[in-house]
């Protein structure tokens, strides 16, 4: 148990489809992140939320949309992925202001195949 | 912006040594964090260091040098379940975490 939950852990959808990731956190943190992780590439920073404002996204497509409705919940609304989207979606949190010990916390990943 | 360098793969032997190294060219700097990832699992933390030096944690030690963008993860004792991918991230500000592409290192008997 990380502290960070994630649900689905498994997810496969048409190119069509639209669905949402969920992410919740029970850590007290008042930031929560959004990241890719493709096979044998760096975790890519998707969005970032601070007290429910986010406060980066870093070109992300605009058939992600993230939703932030309070600083311990995060959705990923997803429609028309293409199949280049599929992916390991991880969720983190962490403290703001960071100060020593102020580590992000992972979920265990949403893993999204788009047929 | 942030570019982190770490090794593809590592194998060693049960019971032995096994330094991580990652090198990074940063805009800003405020830390820099190891992460151990299993297969399928989250990533969690092992290491923090913002000041130069050595920090211990049992059989993980981490080291840093922020002159020479420099870091390295070394893994003592090892262990079959020490097998897993260890990922360098060095912070940028309040939040932004920038990642290397992980280190798998595989631990054989």
């Amino acid at each position: 148990e990380t502290g960070v939950t994630q649900t689905p852990r498994h997810l496969v959808m048409g190119m069509t489809n639209k669905k949402s990731l969920k992410c919740e956190q029970h850590l007290g943190h008042n930031a929560m992140y959004w990241y890719k992780q493709s096979a044998k590439k760096p975790l890519e920073l998707m969005f970032v939320y601070n007290f429910k404002e986010q406060t980066e996204n870093n070109s992300v497509p605009s058939r992600f949309s993230p939703e932030c409705p309070n600083s311990s919940h995060l959705f990923l609304h997803l429609h028309t992925l293409q199949p280049e989207d599929s992916a390991l979606y991880l969720c983190a949190s962490s403290l703001i202001p960071a100060s020593e010990g102020t580590e992000a916390f992972f979920g265990q990943g949403t893993r999204l195949t788009v047929v | 912006g942030q570019n982190i360098d770490q090794p593809t793969e590592m194998t060693a032997t049960e019971g032995a040594i096994v330094q991580i190294n990652c090198t990074y060219q940063t805009s800003g700097f405020n830390g820099l964090f190891w992460y151990q990832q299993h297969a399928g699992e989250a990533p969690t933390f092992l290491s923090y260091n913002v000041l130069d030096g050595l920090e211990e944690k049992g059989r993980f030690s981490s080291f840093l040098s922020r002159s020479k963008g420099y870091s390295y993860l070394l893994l003592k004792e090892l262990q079959m379940k020490d097998s897993a991918s260890y990922l360098c991230a060095v912070r940028d500000g309040d939040y932004k975490l920038s990642f290397g592409a992980g280190t798998t290192v595989t631990v054989r008997a």
